[in-house]
Parts: C-alpha cells; sequence; structure tokens
C-alpha cells in the first residue's frame, strides 16, 4: 500500500520569499507523483505532476517540484510567493502502471500556507 | 467550460436516513472516483468506475455504495448515515486515453444530525 507523508501542516511565509513543501512517499514501485491546490472556497486544481522523464517538473503559477527517486521525495518550490497562493497544497501518488491502471490517489495531510502582506 | 459538477454543494441529513450525493461530468472521462474528506485529513479513495466496472477499496463500509448510470453520471448512496460519516465528499474524473491526470469537482459537504 501506498503512503504520502507531508512534513508542514502549517507554513507562513511573508510575501516574496522562497517556498520549499516536503513530500515523501512510501511506495516500492513506479509511481506517478502529483501536488494539488486549493484555495479557499475552492475545489482541488493540479498544480503539477511527474510520469517519467526530467525529474524537474514545472507546473503552473510559477510552481516546480524535483522527484528524487533514491529520497522517495517530491517536494513543491516556489522562489517568490504571493499573497494569492494562500491556500492548501496535497501531495498524492499513485501506482505508475504502464499502459493504464485507474488507481485513485493517495493524498498527504496537506499543508496549509499562509502569505503575509 | 468542461467540468465535474457535484450536487448539492451541502447537503443535511439526519442519522439513519439515506442519502444520494451526485457527481456529473462534461470532460467524457472513463473513470469516476469518490473520496471521502474528514476535517483536517486527507481525500481517501471510497471506490471507483472504469467505464462501467465498480471498483471498490477494500476498507471502505457497506454502508457506501454507489451507481454509474452512464459515462456522465456517478451517484455515492449513504444507506444509513452515522454521525462519523460527517465529511466532505470529492468526486473527480480521469481518462486513461489521456493524461491519467484526475480533475476534482467542487465537493458535497454532508452534515449527519
Amino acid at each position: 500500500a501506498q503512503s504520502v507523508s507531508q512534513h508542514n501542516h502549517h507554513v507562513i511565509l511573508s510575501e516574496a520569499a522562497s517556498l520549499e513543501l516536503g513530500c515523501n512517499y512510501s511506495y516500492g514501485g513506479t509511481v506517478n507523483l502529483f501536488w494539488y491546490v486549493q484555495y479557499p472556497g475552492q475545489h482541488l486544481q493540479l498544480l503539477l505532476k511527474y510520469f517519467s522523464g526530467d525529474p524537474l517538473v514545472k507546473g503552473i503559477k510559477g510552481f516546480e517540484a524535483e522527484f528524487i527517486k533514491s529520497k522517495f521525495s517530491f517536494n513543491l518550490r516556489k522562489p517568490s510567493v504571493q499573497w494569492s497562493d494562500t491556500a492548501e497544497y496535497f501531495c498524492a501518488v499513485n501506482a505508475g502502471r504502464a499502459g493504464g491502471g485507474a488507481d485513485g490517489l493517495t493524498f498527504g495531510k496537506g499543508t496549509h500556507l499562509i502569505i503575509q502582506p | 467550460d468542461a467540468m465535474v459538477i457535484q450536487n448539492p454543494r451541502y447537503q443535511v441529513t439526519q442519522f439513519g436516513k439515506p442519502v444520494t450525493l451526485s457527481c456529473s461530468q462534461t470532460l467524457n472521462h472513463n473513470v469516476m472516483y469518490w473520496y471521502q474528506q474528514k476535517s483536517s485529513q486527507a481525500p481517501k479513495l471510497l471506490f471507483h468506475y472504469y467505464d462501467k466496472d465498480f471498483n471498490n477499496e477494500a476498507d471502505t463500509p457497506d454502508n457506501f455504495q454507489s451507481r454509474r448510470p452512464n459515462t456522465s453520471f456517478c451517484f455515492l448512496d449513504i444507506r444509513s448515515p452515522g454521525l462519523g460519516d460527517a465529511a466532505m465528499y470529492l468526486c473527480a474524473t480521469s481518462s486513461l486515453l489521456a493524461s491519467k491526470t484526475q480533475y476534482f469537482g467542487p465537493g458535497t459537504r454532508l452534515l449527519v444530525l
């Protein structure tokens, strides 16, 4: 079974600060990795994803994440945050089975990010 | 815009009274999922449909059922809601023919009195 651990449940930063949110997963096989964001009052939206290839993936709104297989990690980064980045961030994983697979996502508990003006 | 729609956004039911939550999608995706998210917890997969094939998670209580009458609609039925079933219920869809990314609806918040 898969599991996902997000180290920081609450993060408070000032605008223009750099951001890194940690995510580690536990799974013995190939994985697909995702970061989702949930802005206040809105639904979960995909920030970025990793299936294969370049381990550094870029997503929307200036976010990026790096897959480090040896560390089972997929940390989310942004060099300069904005007030509008205040949201809940979820790391998620499912089995990366070639040729298909409708596996659901296993989510981390989320990180509540507050950006102070 | 193509999207995942959930109705209602808020649902109040009584202890033990059956309730149905609905999800529809205009994405024409072949997979639909139901997740339960309790306060301050991660979303947890209940089950999913791959076309008409139903796939239940091993730890999903029998109290939870699902129906998918066609590609566009999927329902979550809670036969006898208990106080512990109060949660946000999220519907998601994906296409295994495309990106396999899951797209989420806004959720239905269920309150059990």
